[in-house]
């Protein structure tokens, strides 16, 4: 099961917005309404953002949100501030694989 | 608050084998939650290895299906991972994780802080 694809970077100034989009193919991400997204800084341990394509758990800001159209997820961060700058993953069921995730993209502010 | 830590070595020669333990709090192993690992090659992205199930069902990953094996410790509340015959490949930082919703294919709702692992020639 090969990686899903994400752009590998993307930048923005404070205030603006992106979309990030997480590629697979109908054997996971098309399949499944089981994408969830990652937020990982620096250092740390990765932060759960969204699952089950646009589900936000009620910690993470609504500033933060996903959607799915065929067989790509996009998650969309509005108003971007400082603290955004991180990598983010995306995460899929795939048969007979319960995860495989992105490459990666990484955030600049 | 659910808290998870690994603990292991962080260094293992090549060919050995890694044994790492997570240990959970705030949440028992035996709830109906499946627990994860994942690992990150130094600079590079996340790979997911394979989840465990209170039951002792297990998933993994068909990339290192053939070496890992994952097991409970119900008494002291922690899940562990086993990998045989250690590379250079296998050099990461090891994260164990909750899976949320009490199904396999559900997401990573907690995770720990992260172990890191160099496999040494």
């Amino acid at each position: 099961q090969s990686a899903l694809t994400q752009p590998a970077s993307v930048s923005a100034s404070p205030g603006r917005s992106i979309t990030i989009s997480c590629t697979g193919s109908r054997s996971d991400v098309g399949n499944y309404n089981l994408v969830s997204w990652y937020q990982q800084h620096p250092g740390r341990a990765p932060r759960l953002l969204i699952y089950e394509d646009k589900k936000r758990p009620s910690e993470i800001s609504d500033r933060f949100s996903g959607s799915k159209s065929g067989n790509t997820a996009t998650l969309t961060i509005s108003l971007l501030q400082p603290e955004d700058e991180a990598d983010y993953y995306c995460c899929s069921s795939a048969g007979g694989v319960t995860k495989v995730f992105g490459t990666g993209t990484k955030v600049t502010v | 608050q659910v808290q998870l830590q690994e603990s292991g070595p962080g260094l293992v020669k090549a060919s050995g084998t890694l044994t790492l333990s997570c240990g959970v709090s705030g949440d028992s192993i035996i709830s109906n939650n499946w627990w994860s690992w994942v690992r990150q090659p130094p600079g590079k992205g996340l790979e997911w290895i394979g989840d465990i199930h209170h039951s002792g069902s297990t998933t993994y990953n068909p990339s290192v299906r053939s070496r890992v094996i994952m097991s409970l410790d119900r008494p002291k509340n922690s899940f562990s991972l086993t990998l045989r015959s250690m590379t250079a490949a296998d050099t990461a930082i090891y994260y164990c994780a909750r899976v949320f919703g009490g199904y396999d294919v559900g997401p990573l709702d907690y995770w720990g802080p992260g172990t890191l692992v160099t496999v040494s020639s």
